[in-house]
């Protein structure tokens, strides 16, 4: 079974830092793994995912991942924040062995960015 | 515009009833998921359906139930026999694809008194 490990509950941040929001995985497989931001009382929307291929991957926002397959890790990045970007950072891992797409969460980061 | 819709948005109930939420997609998808969340603990699976008229239970399907009449409507019920059913929940859909992304709606905010 997979799990997700989130290990920053809460990350304060000033406007216009850098940021990295840390995601570890275990799995005894190759999975799938996804980055979801969600905004107070709203869904998940899709930052990015990695399926296989270039182990940097871009999303929306100007957020990229790098996906380390020694380390188990999937670290997400920004090199410079907007107060926007305030909202609650959850990272998911699926099995693609899997007859269905069951994602697999982690417990959240919170980023706070104050100006 | 294509999405998700979940109603209602705040929901209030009593102990001891049971209460419907409302999950719709437009977006043609075959996939419909619900998953429950709660604070410090992510998104956890209570149900999904792969396609019309069949449907599985999740890691936490205990006290909930389902139906999937319909391939764009997917009604979570929250039974009284849920024994903490204060959360947030949220519905998701996708085409069932493995590599695709699952959309969400905006969730319900379900609080017993």
């Amino acid at each position: 079974a997979q799990s997700v490990t989130q290990l920053d509950s809460q990350v304060p941040v000033f406007e216009e830092a850098p940021v990295e929001l840390r995601c570890n995985y275990s799995s005894s497989v190759s999975v799938y793994l996804f980055w979801y931001v969600q905004y107070p009382n709203q869904g998940l929307q899709l930052l990015l995912k990695y399926l296989s291929g270039s182990t940097l991957v871009k999303g929306i926002n100007g957020f990229e991942a790098e996906f380390n397959k020694s380390q188990t890790s999937f670290h997400l990045r920004k090199p410079s924040v907007h107060i926007s970007d305030t909202a609650e950072y959850f990272c998911a891992v699926s099995d693609p062995r899997a007859g269905f797409q069951k994602l697999v969460f982690g417990t959240g980061t919170r980023l706070l960015v104050s100006p | 515009d294509g999405g998700i819709t979940q109603s209602p948005k705040y929901l209030f109930r009593k102990e001891g009833q049971n209460v419907t939420l409302s999950c719709e997609q437009n977006l043609n998808h075959d996939a419909m998921y619900w998953y429950r969340q709660d604070p410090g603990q992510g998104l956890r699976l209570i149900y999904y359906s792969q396609i019309v008229n069949d449907f599985q239970k999740g890691d936490i399907a205990e006290g909930y139930s389902v139906s999937r009449e319909k391939k764009e409507s997917f009604p979570l019920t929250v039974t009284s026999a849920q024994k903490n059913p204060t959360a947030f929940y949220l519905c998701a859909s996708d085409q069932g694809n493995l590599r695709n992304e699952q959309f969400f709606g905006p969730g319900t905010r379900l609080t017993v008194l």
